[in-house]
């Protein structure tokens, strides 16, 4: 159980383009879905909280207008980085949970984003 | 200062060794503390938790916190290849529950 995709594991744009990610929860209803990034050996940084129906909650130095969050139902989120640019590239990871403690959340198996 | 810190590594170690990995931290309030384990381009995966201060065994794996020092450990018994994999901690922040802040992470290496 407990199972969370994402959709594509690995895309390559040109500078200029948008691209959407799509995180969904397979075997559970996910009440608030996060957005991770990581550099190469560096760690997991929260981007934002996402609640199924409500805007999601960016942290500081997220920029809302470049990575809009849609939590459109209890089994989807997705990510698009509008305008991509080289500095974009990264690895993207999201998680889902139903719980309120912070073991509860699942996470995906990631999104290379490559930006050319 | 960062609110959690861990020594990234790399780690290399000989299979069967008994390997410790440690996180430092500044909020005292933090109540839930987490290891996960993640291979190379993969999404992390939960090993352990711990409420509070303790210890906690499962299998191969142990995690010991203590909150006076506010330090965590995470010690793997008899070592495997298979375990070679970066190691993150990671604890719960007392306001936005659910919420996880990540150490950077250690680079762990078990060779034959």
């Amino acid at each position: 159980g407990a199972v969370v995709s994402q959709h594509p594991s690995w895309v390559i744009c040109k500078s200029g383009t948008s691209v959407k990610i799509e995180c969904r929860s397979l075997d559970f209803q996910a009440t608030t879905m996060f957005w991770y990034r990581q550099f190469p050996k560096q760690s997991l940084m929260l981007m934002a909280t996402s609640n199924e129906g409500s805007k999601a909650t960016y942290e500081q130095g997220v920029e809302k207008d470049k990575f809009l969050i849609n939590h459109a139902s209890l089994t989807l989120s997705t990510l698009t980085v509008t305008s991509a640019h080289p500095e974009d590239s990264s690895f993207y990871i999201c998680s889902a949970t139903s719980g309120r403690a912070g073991y509860e959340q699942y996470f995906g198996p990631g999104t290379r984003l490559t930006v050319t | 200062q960062k609110e959690v810190e861990q020594d990234p590594g790399p780690l290399s170690v000989p299979e069967g060794a008994i390997v410790s990995l440690n996180c430092t931290y500044s909020n005292s309030a933090f109540q839930y503390f987490m290891w996960y384990r993640q291979y190379s381009r993969k999404g992390p995966e939960l090993l352990m938790y711990t409420y509070s201060s303790g210890n906690k065994e499962d299998g191969r794996f142990t995690a010991q916190v203590d909150k006076s020092s506010k330090y965590i450990s995470l010690f793997i018994r008899d070592s495997q290849p298979s375990d070679s994999a970066t190691y993150l901690c990671a604890m719960s922040p007392p306001s936005g529950y659910n919420k996880l802040i990540f150490g950077a992470g250690t680079r762990l290496a078990v060779h034959p």
